[in-house]
């Protein structure tokens, strides 16, 4: 069985400072790996997604991706309140299934 | 934008009904997911298709069956409606690994 583990949190941190979301994945033949953001209510949308060893930046958001280690994860910097949602990391070995993380709560404290 | 709409946000059905989930996107995505979203367990793939009248049992496809007549159209069918499919459902539509979000329907089986 395929797994995406991830720290169901919460993860509270204070506005400003940089949150770090982990996920390690099971499947070694892994290849595109995808961060989404859900809050509360709302369905999932796509934040950022990577492909590669190494850091993907776009705005306030870094993926990281080791797969050696089989690790990926999701730094935010300067954190804001409206940042506060779950964060599903999603893993995809080809085909057409994506195995998706439980999710880990965040809330930055104002 | 991309554009997945669910027919209901909310549904209460009853024990042994049988019951219908609707969802249509507007992108042309030839691939198209159901998904059931419960505390704790995150998204499991029930079914998906990648083509008109295609369909592939995910992770957890007893009790449900789907239909996809057209392109744009994925349907998911509760056969007997039981008290434990009681949860969120997901539907979403990829042309690659990136998937998009219906707002979801929040069906409740009595």
């Amino acid at each position: 069985q395929k797994e995406v583990e991830q720290n169901s949190g919460p993860l509270s941190v204070p506005e400003g400072a940089i949150a770090s979301l982990n996920c390690t994945y099971s499947d070694r033949g892994s290849q595109s790996f995808f961060w989404y953001r859900q809050y509360s209510g709302k369905s999932p949308e796509l934040i950022m997604f990577i492909y590669s060893n190494g850091d993907k930046e776009d705005g306030r958001f870094t993926a990281q991706l080791n797969k050696a280690s089989q690790y990926v994860s999701l730094l935010i910097r300067d954190s804001q309140p409206s940042d506060s949602a779950t964060y599903l990391c999603a893993v995809n070995a080809g085909g057409f299934k994506t195995i998706f993380g439980a999710g880990t709560r965040l809330f930055v404290k104002a | 934008d991309v554009k997945v709409t669910q027919s209901s946000r909310y549904l209460v059905k009853r024990t042994g009904e049988k019951v219908f989930l609707e969802c249509v996107q507007d992108m042309d995505h030839e691939n198209m997911f159901w998904y059931r979203q419960d505390p704790g367990l995150g998204l499991r793939l029930i079914y998906f298709s990648y083509d008109v009248k295609m369909k592939e049992k995910g992770d957890i496809p007893e009790g449900y069956s789907v239909s996809r007549e057209k392109k744009e159209r994925f349907s998911l069918i509760l056969e007997s409606a039981s008290t434990n499919q009681t949860s969120m459902y997901l539907c979403a539509s990829s042309f690659r690994e990136e998937a998009h979000f219906g707002d979801g329907t929040r069906l409740s089986i009595l």
